[in-house]
């Protein structure tokens, strides 16, 4: 069946702009996942929905992150006015039951 | 705090060669425990797991065994190939009550296998 997808895979922006990454998972997969894989940092948590309600936001690294998820499927990640730190691989993953979890291409986000 | 260590890399190896990765992790109660690979270009692929202590999780000719005594999950493999050279994370899901989930992963060690 169909994996999770991301989109666009690659986006380069200039500082200062707002950004949306999307995130398509597993159809049926109530939880889902937001990570940022950084050359300094590693893989890091950001967000973490089941179904529409995110009860762990606790990774977003600044006001200036946002998630949101609607229907029980889609989730967008909205980065405001971005910043050179912000250029990452931004991961999406999903699960059926908060322990497995399978993950999306990423999309690579340059900020320049 | 939960936390996950892994070996440093690049580990550079010749093919058939055998592998092992360390992992030691610190987790409050019982975690369960698992090992990604992240091939050039590509996502992360879950690549084995375990869930509880003793557990072995094996895949692909890879092997990872729940040592809860030494709070290890080392990944070996007995001969490796060219199409093994990849990123591999250890990473563990805190599970227990109020647990959202979320993966907290080792630093990664860069596997490359050469002819």
């Amino acid at each position: 069946g169909a994996g999770v997808s991301q989109s666009p895979s690659n986006k380069v922006t200039e500082k200062g702009k707002d950004v949306e990454l999307r995130c398509d998972p597993i159809s049926g997969h109530t939880a889902l996942y937001w990570y940022r894989q950084s050359l300094g940092q590693g893989l890091e948590f950001l967000i973490y929905f089941q179904g529409n309600s995110a009860p762990d936001k606790s990774g977003l690294p600044s006001d200036r992150f946002s998630a949101e998820r609607t229907g029980g499927s889609v989730s967008t990640l909205t980065i405001q006015r971005t910043q050179q730190e912000d250029s990452a691989v931004y991961l999406c993953a999903s699960s059926r039951d908060s322990y497995e979890q399978y993950f999306g291409p990423g999309t690579r986000l340059t900020v320049t | 705090g939960n936390s996950v260590t892994q070996m440093e890399g690049p580990v550079t190896l010749s093919e058939e060669a055998f592998l092992t990765i360390n992992c030691t992790y610190t987790a409050t109660g019982y975690p369960s425990l698992f090992w990604y690979v992240q091939y050039p270009g590509e996502g992360l692929q879950l690549l084995l797991k375990a869930t509880k202590a003793d557990d072995k999780g094996s895949n692909k000719g890879f092997e990872a065994t729940y040592r809860k005594e030494t709070t290890s999950f080392h990944l070996e493999k007995g001969s490796v190939q060219v199409s093994d050279s990849a990123v591999y994370f250890c990473a563990l899901n805190p599970r227990g009550s109020g647990n959202t989930g979320k993966l907290i992963f080792g630093q990664g060690t860069t596997l490359q296998v050469k002819p």
